[in-house]
C-alpha cells in the first residue's frame, strides 16, 4: 500500500525567510501529486499538482513554488514567506494514472507558522 | 464553478447511535465524483467513502454509508453505531470527471465538526 511522508511536521519561520517542505511517497510509481493548504477554520485549497517529474501546474500562489525532482518527491518552496502563508500544508497522491479518475490520499501534513 | 455546502458546522451523537451529516453541491456537470473525508485532531485527512455520480447505488463502507440524490444534488453521510474514534471534522468534497475541465481539483466544503458523547 502507498505511504506518504511529509517533513517537517511542524515549522515556525520568520516573515521573509525561505521555505522548503518535502513530500515523499512509497509503494507506488508515477503518482499524481498535489499540494493543498488549509488555513485556520477553512477547507482545503489546491496550490499545485504534478503528473510527472518536472511537470508542475499552479493553481493559486504568487510567492510559492513547487518542484518534482524525482518521481516520488514533491517539494513546496518559497523565497520569502508572508504572514498569510501560515497554515497546514497537505500533500496528496493519486494513483489512477489519470487525473479524472484519481482518488486523492493525503499525508500527515506540515503545520507552518509564520511570525 | 462548483461549490460544496455543508450546512451543519457542528453535530453531536451519542456513542452507538446513528448520525447523518449533510452536504449539497452545485454543478452543471453530469460526470463527477463525491467524497467524504475525515480529519481527526491529528489533522491528517482520511478518505471515508467515495461515490461516482453515474452509479445509482449508494456507496457503503462498513458503518459509513451515503445517501446520494443526484437530482437534488445532495450527498449525505450516515454513520451507524457511532464510536468515540469517529469524532472528527468531516469534509464533503467534489471533483469533476469530465475531460478538459478542472478534473484534478477537489473542491471542499467548510466541514462539520462531529462530537461523539460516551
Amino acid at each position: 500500500s502507498q505511504t506518504i511522508h511529509q517533513w517537517p511536521a511542524t515549522l515556525v519561520q520568520p516573515v521573509g525567510s525561505p521555505l522548503s517542505l518535502e513530500c515523499t511517497v512509497e509503494g507506488t510509481s508515477n503518482p499524481n501529486l498535489y499540494w493543498y493548504r488549509q488555513a485556520a477554520g477553512r477547507g482545503l485549497q489546491l496550490l499545485f499538482y504534478s503528473v510527472g517529474i518536472g511537470q508542475i501546474s499552479s493553481e493559486v500562489p504568487q510567492n510559492l513554488s513547487a518542484s518534482r525532482p524525482q518521481d516520488r518527491q514533491f517539494i513546496l518552496s518559497s523565497k520569502k514567506l508572508l504572514l498569510s502563508d501560515s497554515g497546514f500544508y497537505l500533500c496528496a497522491l493519486g494513483t489512477s494514472g489519470r487525473l479524472s479518475t484519481d482518488t486523492q490520499y493525503f499525508g500527515p501534513g506540515t503545520r507552518l507558522t509564520v511570525l | 464553478a462548483q461549490t460544496v455546502t455543508q450546512s451543519q458546522p457542528e453535530m453531536s451523537v451519542q456513542e452507538a447511535e446513528t448520525v447523518t451529516l449533510s452536504c449539497t453541491y452545485d454543478t452543471s456537470e453530469s460526470d463527477y465524483y463525491l467524497f467524504w473525508y475525515k480529519q481527526p485532531p491529528s489533522r491528517q485527512m482520511i478518505l471515508v467513502i467515495r461515490q461516482e455520480a453515474y452509479k445509482q447505488q449508494n456507496a457503503t463502507e462498513n458503518r459509513f454509508s451515503v445517501n446520494f440524490q443526484k437530482a437534488a444534488k445532495s450527498f449525505s453521510l450516515k454513520i451507524s453505531d457511532s464510536q468515540l474514534g469517529d469524532a472528527a471534522m468531516y469534509f464533503c468534497a467534489y471533483r469533476s470527471a469530465e475531460s478538459g475541465g478542472s478534473n484534478y481539483k477537489l473542491t471542499f466544503g467548510k466541514g462539520t465538526l462531529l462530537t461523539v458523547n460516551p
